[in-house]
């Protein structure tokens, strides 16, 4: 199975301010996700971060809100730009298993509160 | 519907087991998964079902696929309170990489 670091595991911001997330992977993965949990709420998928090419984004999100970056196999961020309250939310980074392409695990995710 | 759907709420006495349900929206879904969220947690993969089986058991834990009905179950037997989370099922749609998720039951499990 793939280790997934994601850093900061929690934070609190001012609104209007932005926050970049690091996702880290132990091991080198094709497929890498962003996804949101809203408070009380399952999980959303915001984007697939592509490597080497822009990130695609789900219907509602947008790349000036949700930046991403992929520069190689193993690392991805997500900026969350001029943040609101309703930007509130737990938000992980993903990656299936590159053997198989059958499992996918998750990072311990990102606690953000915007204040 | 458009929504993958289970119980928001389960409790059960410890040792007891737990059987937590779910309805997918895709009958073309390849996988079907089960995911478990302790608080403050991440997602932990508890186990996963492809599309042609029936059933699938992993020590305390049964999946049992239904689909015609398009119903997904997780059992988990001798339940204890570390069991206490919230659990996620999810489906894959075939050709495709997302997962898209129910909003979680959460478990109690009374000592």
């Amino acid at each position: 199975s793939a280790v997934i670091s994601q850093k900061p595991s929690r934070d609190i911001c001012q609104r209007g301010t932005s926050l970049t997330i690091q996702c880290q992977v132990d091991s080198q993965v094709t497929m890498m996700f962003w996804y949101r949990q809203q408070p009380g709420q399952s999980l959303t998928l915001i984007a697939t971060a592509n490597q080497g090419s822009e990130a695609t984004y789900e219907s509602g999100f947008v790349i000036d809100k949700f930046p991403i970056s992929r520069p190689n196999l193993t690392f991805s961020t997500l900026t969350v730009s001029n943040m609101s309250p309703e930007d509130s939310s737990i938000y992980l980074c993903s990656v299936w298993d590159s053997s198989m392409n059958t499992e996918a695990f998750f990072g311990q995710g990102t606690r953000l509160t915007v204040v | 519907g458009e929504d993958v759907e289970q119980s928001l709420f389960l409790s059960v006495r410890e040792g007891d087991s737990s059987v937590i349900n779910c309805t997918y929206t895709d009958s073309s879904s390849t996988y079907l998964y089960w995911y478990k969220q302790e608080p403050g947690a991440g997602l932990q993969l508890l186990t996963y079902i492809f599309s042609n089986m029936d059933m699938k058991q992993d020590q305390r834990l049964t999946v049992l696929l239904n689909k015609k009905d398009k119903h997904l179950s997780l059992r988990i037997a001798d339940t204890q309170t570390g069991d206490s989370a919230i659990y996620f099922c999810a489906e894959r749609w075939a050709g495709s990489y997302q997962l898209t998720f129910g909003k979680g039951t959460k478990l109690s499990v009374i000592p």
